[in-house]
């Protein structure tokens, strides 16, 4: 089945240590997206790569880091300089093909950190 | 600066109503809009779109419709279901990504 993991589904860290979350797809998409959803609000973007080895700072990336050395993963590192770390992170990737009609952006199932 | 938002963040309604989540936006270039369901502690899962070049666009118990004069659209959820019952997204693409707007709570009482 094509699709996006990431894992794992919960996290829980101590303050003070860096944590990376994992997100892989199958769906040969070029451009993948890490999102921070809090309780109430909507998503808020925090990086994003449209191609390999190359990646932007989306609105609120102070705090985090990310890599894109292969199409399929794009791994988000919350390190310890992010204020309120406790969220829970949604990873997405779309397709870049000029000849798709639709510019859906396909999620994974989500991870829930908590760091205390 | 430009923005996609939510008129109210809860609706509530009983099963077998019809449900009417809208969405208001600024950006009066804006020419492809997107709906989608996030149920409780998952991702969000696309539900339908429309381009600027339609008012209305129909899937399976769902329409959304576009006024681009007054630059709002809204989803209707026909015979609304428990299965509905979740957050509900209006998004846009901005440049390289999405901008999302803050969501509208759904519940469906039995």
């Amino acid at each position: 089945d094509g699709g996006i993991t990431q894992s794992p589904k919960y996290l829980f860290r101590k303050e003070g240590q860096n944590v990376t979350l994992s997100c892989e797809q199958n769906l040969n998409h070029d451009a993948m997206y890490w999102y921070r959803q809090d309780p109430g609000q909507g998503l808020r973007l925090i990086y994003y790569s449209q191609i390999v080895n190359d990646f932007q700072k989306g609105d609120i990336a102070e705090g985090y880091s990310v890599s894109r050395e292969k199409k399929e993963s794009f791994p988000l590192t919350v390190t310890s300089a992010q204020k309120n770390p406790t969220a829970f992170y949604l990873c997405a990737s779309q397709s870049r093909d000029r000849g798709t009609s639709s510019y859906e952006q396909y999620f994974g199932p989500g991870t829930r950190l908590t760091v205390t | 600066g430009e923005s996609v938002g939510l008129h109210l963040p809860t609706l509530s309604v009983q099963e077998g109503d019809n449900s009417i989540i809208n969405c208001a936006y600024s950006n009066s270039a804006s020419d492809y809009f997107i709906w989608y369901k996030q149920e409780s502690g998952k991702g969000p899962q696309f539900i339908i779109d429309i381009r600027s070049n339609m008012d209305k666009r129909q899937g399976q118990r769902v329409t959304v419709l576009l006024n681009k004069t007054v630059k709002h659209l809204s989803l209707q959820i026909a015979a609304t279901q428990p299965g509905d019952s979740a957050v509900y997204f209006c998004a846009e693409p901005n440049n390289n990504d999405m901008r999302f707007g803050a969501g509208t709570r759904l519940t469906v009482k039995p």
